[in-house]
């Protein structure tokens, strides 16, 4: 099954309104990550968070590892914030480690 | 400084042919990877190497595809032969080390005729 959901799947907003993406992971998981990608474009790291609130700008990612979540919160969203928003854990792999990825959150923000 | 290179930006390919697509990761980093993103599917490892040993084969993916890293700052991931259910982007990645932030490239659109 699944490692990684995130919800909602699809959001529309108007400009100005609030976003927040949520993503579960069903196995324990070392840190984890947010990423941003255009449509036909390549995925852009947003947020490295293990654990822990980071913020950066108009975006915010809260982790808690022992609960298995993450969440990406987007504030007085613009036209340009469009796009699909994927989160990632990080899982023991070997002696490495390795991404497993949700199936993304297309976000859509109109005028 | 550099990020992570992908060659080409785009490739169309026959039925039967093979295909090498290249990466250059970040300059210093000693995790590599090659995943394949479709819409059905989504994100998927496709290999993975720690300062250039490969520590992940691809499972499902192991009979047609072989990745390559020939040194620190080159991968290939060849496909031999192409079908055209291959069609998808390839993206490659790289990290200074397990469990950081993974970077990458522009991704190679395969189409496969």
């Amino acid at each position: 099954g699944q490692q990684v959901q995130q919800s909602p799947t699809s959001l529309v907003l108007q400009e100005g309104e609030n976003a927040e993406l949520q993503c579960n992971f069903s196995t324990s998981l070392n840190s984890m990550q947010w990423f941003y990608q255009r449509p036909g474009g390549s995925l852009i790291s947003v947020f490295y968070n293990p654990s822990g609130t980071k913020q950066s700008g108009r975006l915010t990612s809260t982790t808690v590892i022992k609960e298995r979540r993450s969440s990406l919160h987007i504030s007085s969203s613009q036209i340009t914030d469009s796009g699909t928003y994927l989160c990632a854990m990080e899982q023991q792999q070997g002696t490495g480690s390795k991404l497993s990825f949700g199936k993304g959150a297309k976000l859509t923000v109109s005028p | 400084d550099a990020g992570v290179t992908q060659t080409p930006r785009h490739e169309v390919a026959e039925k039967g042919q093979t295909i090498i697509l290249k990466c250059e990761p970040v300059s210093g980093h000693n995790d590599l990877f090659w995943y394949r993103q479709t819409k059905i599917q989504g994100l998927e490892l496709l290999s993975y190497f720690r300062s250039k040993s490969l520590m992940e084969d691809g499972g499902a993916f192991k009979d047609r595809f072989k990745a390559e890293m020939l040194n620190s700052s080159f991968s290939t991931l060849k496909i031999q032969p192409t079908e055209p259910k291959d069609s998808a982007v390839y993206l490659c990645a790289s990290s200074y080390r397990n469990y950081a932030e993974q970077f990458f490239g522009p991704g190679t659109r395969l189409t496969v005729l």
